[in-house]
Order: structure tokens, then sequence, then C-alpha cells
């Protein structure tokens, strides 16, 4: 089974400053991992994704990640955040044998940056 | 052009009611989903179709049948709604069942149940 962690449940942080949203996930097969951020009455949009390769992912508005083997984790990072970030962002995780629509959702975290 | 689009956006109903939410993609995707996100926003599977057959059943209570016309449209109806169904309800599609291209998600409906 597929588990994934989102240590922090809310971040707040002030605008222009860094922001690094924690991700853990566990599995006992090679695992693919998205991170997806939710706007306020949206749905989930993708953010980046990791299949293989670099372990260092760009995604799209500034974020990137790294995916970390050993440490079985997958944090998202962006240098220096706006306003307009504020959202709900979800890690998931799956692999070969599922696909992306059986992925297993973190419980989200939900930025809130401020002026 | 919407890619995955779900309606009604909004759905308010009292307790014992039967309702549908409709989805059509046109991004013309295989696989479809109904997804849902509790007041927690923690977010679960519920179905999924592939090719108008379904593929993916979760524990869910069969007051809930998906139906899928053809591969672009999959609804939801909800006999006798219950208080504890009141979520928001996400449909997504993406290009087949194995597919690790990330999901399409509609931009959901909320269920409130009164």
């Amino acid at each position: 089974a597929q588990s994934v962690t989102q240590l922090d449940s809310q971040v707040p942080v002030f605008e222009e400053a860094p922001v690094e949203l924690r991700c853990n996930y566990s599995s006992s097969v090679s695992v693919y991992l998205f991170w997806y951020v939710q706007y306020p009455n949206q749905g989930l949009q993708l953010l980046l994704k990791y299949l293989s390769g670099s372990t260092l992912v760009k995604g799209i508005n500034g974020f990137e990640a790294e995916f970390n083997k050993s440490q079985t984790s997958f944090h998202l990072r962006k240098p220096s955040v706006h306003i307009s970030d504020t959202a709900e962002y979800f890690c998931a995780v799956s692999d070969l044998r599922k696909g992306a629509g059986k992925s297993t959702f973190g419980d989200g975290t939900t930025l809130t940056v401020k002026p | 052009d919407t890619a995955v689009s779900q309606t009604p956006k909004y759905l308010v109903t009292q307790m014992g009611n039967d309702k549908s939410i409709k989805c059509e993609q046109n991004l013309g995707h295989d696989t479809m989903y109904w997804y849902k996100q509790d007041s927690k926003k923690f977010l679960k599977i519920m179905f999924s179709y592939n090719n108008k057959e379904l593929i993916i059943n979760e524990t869910v209570p069969n007051r809930f049948s998906p139906k899928s016309p053809d591969k672009a449209h999959l609804n939801l109806h909800i006999n006798s709604l219950e208080l504890g169904d009141s979520a928001v309800y996400f449909c997504a599609s993406s290009q087949d069942p194995a597919s690790l291209r990330p999901l399409h998600f509609g931009n959901g409906t909320r269920l409130t149940v009164t």
C-alpha cells in the first residue's frame, strides 16, 4: 500500500518570502509523484510531476520540487511567493500499476500568503 | 474552451432527495473519474470509467450510481441524499487508466444536503 503525508496542514508566509511545503511518501514499489494546486472554488491543477530522470523538477508559476529517494520525500519549494499563490496544495503518489487516476493524495497544505 | 466541465456548480437539497451531477470532457480522453472532497479537503476517488466501462468502484454506498453514456461524459446520480453526502464532488479525466499523465479536473460541484 502507498501513503502520502503532508507534514504541514497550514503554512502562512509573507509575500516575497521563500516557502517549502513538505511531502513524505511510503511505497514498496517505484513511485511517480505529483503536486497539484487548488485555487479557491476551482478544481486541482498540476503544478509539476516526477516520473524519472533528474530529481529536481521545475513546474509552473516558479515552483520546483526535489525527489529524494533515500528520504522518501518530494518537497515543494518556491523562492519568492506572491499573494496569488494562496491556495491548497496536494501531493500525490502513484505507480505504474495504478496510473495517475488512482493516485493516493495527501491531506493537503493550505498556503496563505500575506501582504 | 473548458477541458472538463461539470454542472451544476452548486447544489443545495434536502435529505431524502435524488440528484444528479453531470460531467463532460473535450480532451479526447478515454478515462473519467469521480472524486469526493470532504470538509477537511481530503480527496478520495469514488469511481472510474474507461471507454464507458466501470473500472474502479471504491466502497461507495450503492445510493451513488455513475453512468457513462459515452467516453466524453460521466454523470453521477445520488439517491436518498444524506447529510454526510455534503461535499465537493470533482470530475476528472485522463488519457487512459494506466497513464501517468496528470489528471485534468473540473471545477467541482459543491453539494449541500440540509
